[in-house]
């Protein structure tokens, strides 16, 4: 069936480095979204893309999607014990279902 | 708060009980949502409502049972789980056009913990 690979599946890093996770679709998506869960909580909606080559920013983090749309990235710049969790993305394949990555989980080393 | 609410948050129950989830959402969507969710496992969407109307079925055991009365309200019935259906399911709203032809941002609620003995 239809996939969104989504990677890496965890990242460590320190704090103030950069973070970022792909999403890689085998088709076409008409949107992405992307979805932040933290430890113990549940998914918060980020964002979501819709045209080709769309690039969107808030605050530290810039969302794009590829010319082709099939692949997304998620970039988190500096990054702050506050953006600890996993995030998702989730796009609309061309029969209309919502397909979901598995996640990358960000970890913030001490 | 999201405004999706989940009761209960926390249950266990043996393989032969009969229970069931419930979310309520007020915000004014039409369309809700039932997910599972395990550990290092994707999302899964396990039921679509659409107006009151499922619209998928993902294929999920027949074990799990949902139910719509409004657009308000989802139910999730369990019968005769398995231990590997323990996982936190999660229940989402959200705004759909009536084309369906792509998902809008989905709210989700707290979540249920599962734990099936």
């Amino acid at each position: 069936g239809q996939q969104v690979m989504q990677i890496p599946q965890y990242q460590h890093v320190q704090e103030g480095e950069d973070f970022t996770t792909y999403c890689n679709s085998s088709t076409t998506l008409s949107n992405i979204q992307w979805y932040k869960q933290r430890p113990g909580g549940h998914p918060v909606f980020l964002i979501q893309l819709v045209k080709s080559g769309e690039v969107k920013k808030q605050k530290r983090l810039t969302f794009q999607f590829g010319e082709a749309k099939k692949n997304s990235s998620l970039h988190i710049t500096a990054t702050q014990t506050t953006d600890v969790g996993t995030y998702f993305c989730a796009g609309t394949d061309s029969n209309y279902q919502l397909i979901w990555g598995a996640g990358t989980k960000l970890i913030i080393k001490p | 708060e999201t405004g999706v609410t989940q009761t209960p948050r926390h249950l266990v129950m043996g393989m032969t009980n009969k229970k069931s989830l419930k979310c309520e959402q007020h915000l004014g969507h039409n369309a809700m949502y039932w997910y599972k969710q395990s550990a290092k496992k994707p999302l899964e969407l396990m039921f679509v409502y659409n107006f009151k109307e499922q619209t998928e079925n993902n294929s999920v055991p027949s074990r799990f049972s949902p139910e719509c009365p409004n657009s308000s309200h989802l139910f999730l019935h369990l019968h005769t789980l398995q231990p590997e259906d323990s996982a936190l399911y999660l229940c989402a709203s959200s705004h759909r056009g009536p084309t369906l032809s792509s998902y809008n941002e989905q709210f989700f609620g707290p979540g249920t913990r599962l734990t099936v003995l």
